[in-house]
């Protein structure tokens, strides 16, 4: 079946530590997303790339990296800039061209121990 | 700046009580508004999409419907599996990106 993992479901952090969050999709989809949930918060999108080798920022992309070297994967890295780093992340992918909706992973936890 | 507000923050409801949630949006031109389950501690799950002013979308117990401004997702004689965090999102004309309401969390108890 298809669809995007991410993986790890929960992943932890040092102070000063830079880490990666992996998002895989085998849905064929162009388009990739990195979203934030914190509580009582809507999503806030941190990057996404509409094409390989492309991305561009969101809205709250400092402290956090990414890249798009193949059109199944868009990793996300989360570098010691990001001071408030504890939060739900989400990836997601969709089509280009048409009016989809995305389809969503099932999220990475990360925690800042 | 789109703005996608849904209220209200929480709602608590009997079984068989039914009740709607409403998202209002300041998006010109809507591409698409979407309606999404999310389960504690899972990625959202898509439930319906909706284009113009008018239509209206069933599945189950949920209904969405759409006006100019917002759109309202109706839960008729909720059972305690439709407990989750249900969100709005909008989709502007000429972009793919979708901004996201806080949502709203449904608590249905037996």
């Amino acid at each position: 079946d298809g669809g995007i993992t991410q993986s790890p479901k929960y992943l932890f952090r040092k102070e000063g530590q830079n880490v990666t969050l992996s998002c895989e999709q085998n849905l064929n989809h162009d388009a990739m997303y990195w979203y934030r949930q914190d509580p009582g918060q809507g999503l806030r999108l941190i990057y996404y790339s509409q094409i390989v080798n492309d991305f561009q920022k969101g809205d709250i992309a400092e402290g956090y990296s990414v890249s798009r070297e193949k059109k199944e994967s868009f990793p996300l890295t989360v570098t010691s800039a990001q001071k408030n780093p504890t939060a739900f992340y989400l990836c997601a992918s969709t089509r280009t061209g048409e009016n989809y909706g995305y389809t969503f992973g099932s999220g990475t936890r990360l925690t800042v121990v | 700046e789109d703005q996608v507000t849904q209220s209200p923050e929480a709602l608590r409801l009997q079984e068989g009580e039914s009740s709607s949630l409403n998202c209002s949006y300041t998006v010109s031109g809507l591409r698409g508004l979407f309606w999404y389950r999310q389960d504690p501690g899972k990625g959202p799950e898509f439930l319906f999409t909706l284009y113009s002013a008018g239509e209206e979308k069933e599945k189950e117990r949920l209904k969405a419907t759409l006006t100019k401004k917002e759109s309202f997702l109706h839960i008729t004689a909720p059972k305690p599996e439709d407990s989750a965090t249900y969100l709005c999102a909008v989709q502007p004309p000429n972009d793919y990106k979708l901004s996201f309401g806080a949502g709203t969390t449904v608590t249905v108890r037996a």
